[in-house]
């Protein structure tokens, strides 16, 4: 069955510090995995998007990494700030159905 | 910028209602989508449309239906409001091709009471 997993459920970190979130797929075949981030009450805005053949993509604090042999992603944020408080989702597309599956999210909250 | 709008925040209806959710994207793209989003479960899509007039069923197409006439926008349309229907209702586009971007708009929250 094709899932996407993420952990933690939830974090909480000071201002400054960096973080990583997890993200484990088992979406095949695969086309390519996305994190978005969701601030209360309003809807994803993409991160990054990356394919298969993709190892690592940034987008300015946040740096997404890839691994298709383990089917494994991380995104790392660097230097936190209150305003990255908010749910990452990461998101796999099935290239053989063309349906995005979605992970439940990490909750991350930023205290100063 | 891409701008995915949809025409309520916020929505109460009363069992048995008539229920329509509105989503209007400015970017002609091809791809519309509406997906529900409740705790603990990732987004589930309920229909998605890759062009004016045509659909399809996602994971959850039952007690929903869709609508696009025009290509900028797709409407949901609850037949006979549930209270299990209550839910975060999220409307997203995309232009076609597997790595762009769906990009979506800020959420109707809907309550059935």
């Amino acid at each position: 069955k094709n899932q996407v997993e993420q952990s933690p459920q939830s974090l909480i970190i000071l201002e400054g510090k960096n973080c990583t979130l997890q993200c484990n797929y088992t979406v095949s075949p695969f086309s390519n995995l996305r994190w978005y981030k969701q601030d209360t009450g309003r809807g994803p805005v993409s991160l990054t998007i990356m394919t298969f053949s993709e190892n690592t993509k940034s987008n300015g604090r946040y740096t997404a990494t890839l691994d298709a042999d383990t089917k494994q992603s991380s995104l790392h944020i660097t230097a936190s700030q209150l305003s990255d408080s908010a749910s990452y989702i990461c998101v796999a597309l099935d290239s053989g159905t063309y349906k995005y599956i979605f992970g439940t999210g990490t909750r991350l909250k930023v205290l100063a | 910028d891409v701008k995915v709008t949809q025409s309520s925040r916020y929505l109460v209806k009363r069992t048995g209602e008539k229920v329509f959710l509105e989503c209007v994207q400015d970017m002609d793209h091809e791809n519309m989508f509406w997906y529900r989003q409740d705790p603990g479960l990732g987004l589930r899509l309920i229909y998605f449309s890759y062009d004016v007039k045509m659909k399809e069923k996602g994971d959850i197409p039952e007690g929903y239906s869709v609508s696009r006439e025009k290509k900028e926008r797709f409407s949901l349309i609850l037949e006979s409001a549930s209270t299990n229907q209550t839910s975060m209702y999220l409307c997203a586009s995309s232009l076609s091709g597997r790595k762009n971007i769906q990009y979506f708009g800020a959420g109707t929250r809907l309550s059935v009471l």
